[in-house]
């Protein structure tokens, strides 16, 4: 199936302990985000990268640390976990350039953190 | 800055009953506007997306239409179903090569039966 997978699905995990999200896409869109749900619903994007390089990084402390090793992964690492991360965050891609620049997001399912 | 903003925050309307959620945002220069739905605990499925360009989209008991000048998207649904019952947002891509889109906060329909 043609998706973006995210995995895990539901993470919980203690303080100050570090995790890792990994997604992966197959729709062979050359861009890649990281969004963060908070409890509220509200939808806030932290990363993006074009074919691998890193083009939006929002105000995000320093413990996230996103990684692409191609333009089809964009992994999601962070450090020294605090209960405020506690989050569901979203992976998504979208073809930005070339002629088939016009279509939208795609999004991952989801994964849910808890921090304890 | 690109500030978008839904309103209602919530909906509830009896089954059967045509409906209209409003996106509003605050720089007409955008690339596209998207319009998702959430269902509770679940990821964003996409519903329509309208280039800046387009005026409107449907798909079918969907209809989005757009105004770049006043700065306003809407979603219109048609004989709405206990099954629309969700979270729908919308996005505001900027017309940039980032790709950047800003979210709404969403409106929650409830369609009772």
């Amino acid at each position: 199936d043609t998706a973006v997978s995210q995995t895990p699905k539901y993470l919980v995990t203690q303080m100050g302990n570090d995790k890792s999200i990994k997604c992966e896409q197959n729709l062979g869109h050359d861009t890649m985000y990281w969004y963060k749900q908070d409890s509220k619903k509200f939808l806030k994007i932290m990363f993006s990268y074009n074919n691998k390089e890193l083009i939006i990084n929002e105000t995000v402390p320093n413990r996230f640390s996103p990684k692409s090793p191609d333009k089809a992964h964009l992994n999601l690492h962070i450090n020294s976990l605090e209960l405020g991360d506690s989050a569901v965050y979203f992976c998504a891609s979208s073809q930005v350039g070339g002629a088939a620049s016009n279509y939208g997001y795609t999004f991952g399912s989801g994964t849910r953190l808890t921090v304890v | 800055k690109q500030e978008v903003t839904q309103i209602p925050a919530a909906l509830s309307v009896p089954e059967g009953e045509n409906l209209v959620l409003n996106c509003s945002f605050t720089d007409s220069a955008i690339y596209n506007l998207q319009w998702f739905r959430q269902d509770p605990g679940k990821g964003l499925t996409s519903l329509l997306l309208i280039q800046s360009s387009q005026r409107e989209q449907t798909s079918g008991r969907l209809n989005a239409s757009l105004d770049k000048s006043s700065g306003r998207s809407t979603l219109y649904i048609a004989a709405s179903q206990p099954g629309d019952s969700a979270t729908y947002l919308c996005a505001v891509r900027i017309n940039t090569n980032a790709g950047k889109s800003t979210f709404g906060d969403g409106t929650t329909l409830t369609v009772k039966p």
